[in-house]
């Protein structure tokens, strides 16, 4: 059984430019969150998403953005990147109404902005 | 707002050592707590939970137990191995059934042999 799946595993863009990751939740989980981790830090929570819309957003600024399709995948897309954008970027799926079951992780996408 | 608060790290320790680490958390109403661990290079894997006072997680030779009155839920093992040594976080989920998790800093453990 597959768990959280995120793509890619690293990346690295010019300060300004516009960054799409995609991450596949664990089969039977509808319910998808992103979380930023940066170095030496916990995860901070930037939304979660469940049939399609954005239930949650944490105190992060609109040049976060994200997506979740139909078969509950889910995107983060960040615009206009900034130095302090580099971090790692976590997907964590779960099934609505049993959030406190916990989360899956995915081993994230490592985002570095120069 | 909702916190979580752990021991600053690293914390050391010989093979066979007892090991805790601390955590303490704020919030309103009746959280869930865990306690995800995260080896070099990878994601977060949940380690243990508990949804209610006095409940007691346990997984892998872990355990923390809930304490309502101490706001506390630290994470206990009797005896660690070279392989738990990884990154540690406490987090809450707050009674509310936002769905935001709240993570701690998290603690470097690290076990010589």
């Amino acid at each position: 059984d597959a768990g959280v799946t995120q793509s890619p595993t690293h990346l690295i863009k010019t300060r300004g430019q516009q960054v799409t990751l995609r991450c596949s939740p664990k089969s039977g989980h509808d319910t998808v969150s992103w979380y930023q981790q940066a170095l030496g830090q916990g995860p901070q929570f930037i939304f979660q998403y469940y049939e399609e819309e954005e239930r949650q957003r944490g105190n992060f600024p609109d040049r976060f953005s994200g997506h979740q399709f139909p078969n509950y995948s889910s995107e983060l897309n960040v615009n206009a990147l900034l130095l302090g954008d580099s971090a790692l970027y976590l997907c964590a799926s779960s099934l609505s109404g049993r959030l406190r079951d916990g989360y899956t992780f995915g081993s994230g996408t490592r985002l570095t902005v120069v | 707002g909702d916190s979580v608060t752990q021991m600053e790290g690293p914390v050391t320790l010989s093979e066979e050592a007892f090991l805790t680490i601390n955590c303490t958390y704020t919030a309103t109403g009746y959280p869930s707590l865990f306690w995800y661990v995260q080896y070099p290079g990878e994601g977060l894997q949940l380690l243990l939970k508990a949804t209610k006072a006095d409940d007691k997680g346990s997984n892998k030779g872990f355990e923390a137990t809930y304490r309502k009155e101490t706001t506390s839920f630290h994470l206990e093992k009797g005896s660690v191995q070279v392989s738990d040594s990884a990154v540690y976080f406490c987090a809450l989920l707050h009674s509310g059934n936002t769905g935001k998790l709240i993570f701690g800093q998290g603690t470097t453990l690290q076990v010589k042999p």
